[in-house]
């Protein structure tokens, strides 16, 4: 099966900074890879798609880039609004895979 | 509007069964690729479990292979899952996701969520 791996587990940071989250494969898995946001109590919402593909939606400050086994999520400029956990997914094979999470906090 | 709604969650005993539902509206649901995601109590998310469109593939988390089953009537546009010899590590909110296929692999809607606790 392919693991992710996202780095860091956690990162305080202030509103107005660029903040950029890892996430490595175990494999390569090409641009199949996802990523969601999820805030407490609620359902994980999908921001990027196919590595670096912005969901219809999503402001613009959030990127992401990558391919092969090294992704990486960006947001230009954190707003009070991203302060949530983000999770990528693997959607290479069918196990559909996530990595353990990146809590952001406000610093 | 799209929704996806899950129901059945509730308290289990351990070595006991449990069906949750997911009802679809909103979406051709027959053309969708469904999956159960869950998420135990401040964890990350776990993919359980994953149905094609069609409803001839079925693959299943190595946690839960052998005890878990999922199906879908698409004339009911409903997903389910039978969790059967539950134990306390199937504590969590189960997700019902619901991924495009035709080449976009991505769950792009997604369920409010159902809670599981299995206790004595």
């Amino acid at each position: 099966d392919i693991q992710m791996t996202q780095s860091p587990s956690s990162l305080s940071a202030s509103v107005g900074d660029r903040v950029t989250i890892t996430c490595r494969a175990s494999q390569s898995i090409s641009v199949y890879l996802n990523w969601y946001q999820q805030k407490p109590g609620k359902a994980p919402n999908l921001l990027i798609y196919a590595a670096s593909s912005l969901q219809s939606g999503v402001p613009s400050r959030f990127s992401g880039s990558g391919s092969g086994t090294d992704f990486t999520l960006t947001i230009s400029s954190l707003q009070p609004e991203d302060f949530a956990t983000y999770y990528c997914q693997q959607s290479f094979s069918t196990s559909r895979a996530f990595g353990q999470g990146t809590k952001v906090e406000i610093k | 509007q799209v929704q996806l709604v899950e129901s059945g969650g509730g308290v289990v005993q351990p070595g006991r069964s449990l069906r949750l539902s997911c009802a679809a509206s909103g979406i051709i649901f027959s053309s969708y690729g469904i999956y159960w995601v869950r998420q135990a109590p401040g964890k990350g998310l776990e993919w359980v479990a994953a149905m094609s469109y069609d409803g001839s593939n079925k693959h299943y988390a190595d946690s839960v292979k052998g005890r878990f089953i999922i199906s879908r009537d698409n004339s009911k546009n409903t997903l389910y899952l039978q969790m059967n010899s539950l134990r306390a590590e199937d504590t969590a909110v189960y997700y019902c996701a619901a991924e495009p296929g035709g080449g976009d692999y991505y769950f792009d809607h997604w369920g409010q969520g159902t809670l599981v606790t299995v206790s004595s």
